[in-house]
């Protein structure tokens, strides 16, 4: 099973900051990774796939980046509605899809 | 528009069962994997289960194989998740979600319901 590590586990950041998320897979997930985004109350919504593709809808401040075991989710300006919790996800080798612990960012 | 919605949960004691549905609405469901994932109170993400557009692929989670079983209807754009022998570490809120196309490899989880909530105890 494909273990991921999230850090920071959580991150406290003003509106406006430049905020970077790391997830590190245990071994070679490829291009195969995945960011979401949950608030409080709200089911998860795809932000990234696949590295470093914005889902729909989701604004350009948002970018993804990596390869093989190491990947990072930036926001380049937070806005308020961005305050969340952000998981990192795996499909390259499964069963079992895998999630990482998440990490939640939060307001300063 | 594309919208999942889960039904079926609820309050049960150990031991007994539950079958949650999820209707699919807005997208051409056969042409669709589809997956369910909970969330234990205050904790992440676990994938629970995975269905193929034909249902001739299934997988599941090793805390659910064996007492739980996913099923899905094309005609009735609905996917299933039949949960017996529950336990209390199987109380979460239980989504389902869309999981890419049946013509390439499972896809991320890009659409989601709101969420059906299974609480299991004495």
């Amino acid at each position: 099973e494909i273990v991921l590590t999230q850090s920071p586990a959580t991150l406290s950041s003003s509106p406006g900051e430049r905020v970077t998320l790391s997830c590190r897979a245990s071994q070679t997930v490829g291009k195969y990774l995945a960011w979401y985004q949950q608030k409080p109350g709200q089911a998860p919504r795809l932000v990234i796939y696949d590295t470093s593709n914005r889902a729909t809808g989701i604004p350009a401040r948002f970018s993804g980046s990596g390869s093989g075991t190491d990947f990072t989710l930036t926001i380049s300006s937070l806005e308020p509605e961005d305050f969340a919790v952000y998981y990192c996800q795996q499909r390259a080798h499964w069963p079992p899809l895998t999630f990482g612990g998440g990490t939640k960012v939060e307001i300063k | 528009q594309v919208q999942l919605m889960e039904s079926g949960g609820g309050f049960v004691k150990p031991g007994e069962s539950l079958r949650l549905s999820c209707a699919a609405s807005g997208f051409t469901f056969i042409d669709y994997y589809m997956s369910w994932i909970r969330q234990a109170p205050g904790k992440g993400l676990e994938w629970v289960s995975y269905i193929s557009c034909s249902s001739s692929n299934i997988e599941y989670g090793e805390s659910v194989k064996g007492r739980f079983t996913i099923s899905r209807d094309n005609a009735k754009n609905s996917v299933y998740l039949q949960m017996n022998s529950l336990r209390a570490d199987d109380t979460a809120v239980y989504y389902c979600a869309r999981a890419g196309r049946c013509a390439s490899d499972v896809g991320p989880f890009d659409i989601w319901g709101q969420g059906t909530m299974v609480t299991v105890s004495s």
